[in-house]
């Protein structure tokens, strides 16, 4: 069974701030993907890191796929009260249906 | 409209109610979704349908039953339901079911009385 282990569960932080959260498996992923989750709604797809290693940003967020596949993190600067969510990973398999899910992080990011 | 659409939002039902939740996709895409999100858990597949075909059933109980009479909608029609079945539900749809990214749905919150 592939898991994936995200940390820490929960964050409150000051505007302004910067932070890292983590998800971490035993299993190799062929891709991962970050959601972020408001709430009373579904996940909203930020990115989706492939390649062993790889950096992407999008605007003050950067995700990061570990060398062997089976780690990423996700790096805010300047943390915002918008970017309060949960943020959830999941990982794919090459020829799997599922998408395993993380638990997420929940982050509050306070004015 | 855009994306991936569920109705309702919002339902309450009791154990003995037969009820249906309803989805659909404008993206175009081939494969859909059934989720649910409970609390502290992460979310839990349920169901994919691609082109139509049911490919996955994930030991679901069969007082879920879902129906995807094309490409573009998917119903998950709730049976005799216990208070442990309430949660968020989730459909989402992507281009192909294997690999690939997941577009969601608002939800519905549904909670068994």
């Amino acid at each position: 069974t592939q898991l994936l282990e995200q940390s820490p569960q929960f964050l409150s932080i000051q505007e302004g701030e910067n932070l890292t959260v983590y998800c971490n498996s035993s299993s190799v992923f062929s891709s991962l993907q970050w959601y972020r989750q408001e709430p009373g709604e579904g996940p909203v797809l930020l990115v989706t890191v492939v390649t062993g290693g790889e950096v992407k940003k999008l605007k003050r967020l950067t995700f990061q796929f570990g060398d062997a596949r089976k780690d990423s993190s996700l790096h805010i600067t300047a943390a915002q009260p918008g970017d309060t969510g949960l943020y959830l990973c999941a990982g794919a398999s090459g020829s799997n249906y599922k998408l395993t899910f993380g638990k997420g992080t929940l982050l509050t990011v306070n004015p | 409209e855009t994306g991936v659409t569920q109705t309702p939002r919002h339902l309450v039902m009791g154990m003995t109610n037969k009820k249906s939740l309803k989805c659909e996709q404008h993206l175009g895409h081939n494969a859909m979704y059934w989720y649910k999100q409970s609390a502290k858990k992460p979310l839990e597949l349920m169901f994919v349908y691609n082109f139509k075909e049911q490919t996955e059933n994930n030991s679901v109980p069969s007082r879920f039953s879902p129906e995807c009479p094309n490409s573009s909608h998917l119903f998950l029609h709730l049976h005799t339901l216990q208070p442990e079945d309430s949660a968020l539900y989730l459909c989402a749809s992507s281009r192909r079911a294997v690999n690939t990214e997941a577009f969601f749905g608002q939800g519905t919150r549904l909670t068994v009385v």
